[in-house]
């Protein structure tokens, strides 16, 4: 079946450090990928998407860029800020049915 | 526009009793999930709606959970009896069929 492996955490940086969480996927076909966000107290909300191969997906800051040949979707942001701190969620969508599958999820926390 | 409303937030029960979560999805929404999010996992699909209809149930434990979406708008999450095993944060989302999903805030269930 289909799966999500982000990498462990938890992350801890100093403000403007960079950020990378790495995301890879097992799926049969072409499945969208998504990273959401999920704020302390907060549910789930989307950050950025990439549909289809070398796809770049960005939204304040971060970014993602579709591999379909490493099944990969990393996030990056260049200077991450305490704000930022979070638990990011690496997901995938396969077919019509838009059923999520969510990675485990990688807490990040960002020290002033 | 109002996002996905989730009541109540927080619900603490002893074990063996009902319990019954509340969602309203956005306006105009026809797509309708219930998520069963863990402590340290990703959001894992219980049940989703196509307006009235569930289409995918298959991994909603049906000997002790029940859902309903009255008149394709509202949905009620039911667990009778709640066991131990079943403390975890309750994700509601909605979505035009094939587009992105909104997540509301979730239902944390403490069973003690």
């Amino acid at each position: 079946g289909d799966s999500v492996t982000q990498m462990e955490g938890p992350v801890t940086l100093s403000e403007e450090a960079f950020l990378t969480i790495n995301c890879t996927y097992t799926a049969t076909g072409y499945p969208s990928l998504f990273w959401y966000v999920q704020y302390p107290g907060e549910g789930l909300q989307l950050l950025l998407k990439a549909t289809k191969a070398d796809d770049k997906g960005s939204n304040k800051g971060f970014e993602a860029t579709y591999r379909k040949e490493t099944t990969s979707f990393h996030l990056e942001k260049g200077s991450v800020q305490v704000s930022d701190s979070a638990v990011y969620f690496c997901a995938l969508v396969r077919g019509s049915n838009y059923k999520l599958t969510f990675g485990k999820g990688t807490l990040l926390t960002v020290n002033p | 526009e109002a996002g996905v409303v989730q009541s109540p937030r927080y619900k603490i029960i002893e074990k063996k009793q009902p319990v019954a979560f509340w969602c309203n999805p956005i306006s105009g929404h026809n797509t309708l999930y219930w998520y069963l999010q863990n402590l340290g996992q990703g959001p894992e699909l219980l049940i989703r709606y196509e307006n009235e209809e569930a289409v995918d149930d298959s991994q909603l434990p049906k000997d002790r959970f029940s859902a309903e979406r009255l008149k394709g708008v509202d949905s009620t999450l039911k667990i009778q009896p709640a066991e131990l095993g079943d403390s975890a944060v309750y994700l509601c989302a909605s979505s035009y069929t094939d587009r992105e999903a909104f997540f509301g805030q979730g239902t944390r269930l403490t069973v003690v």
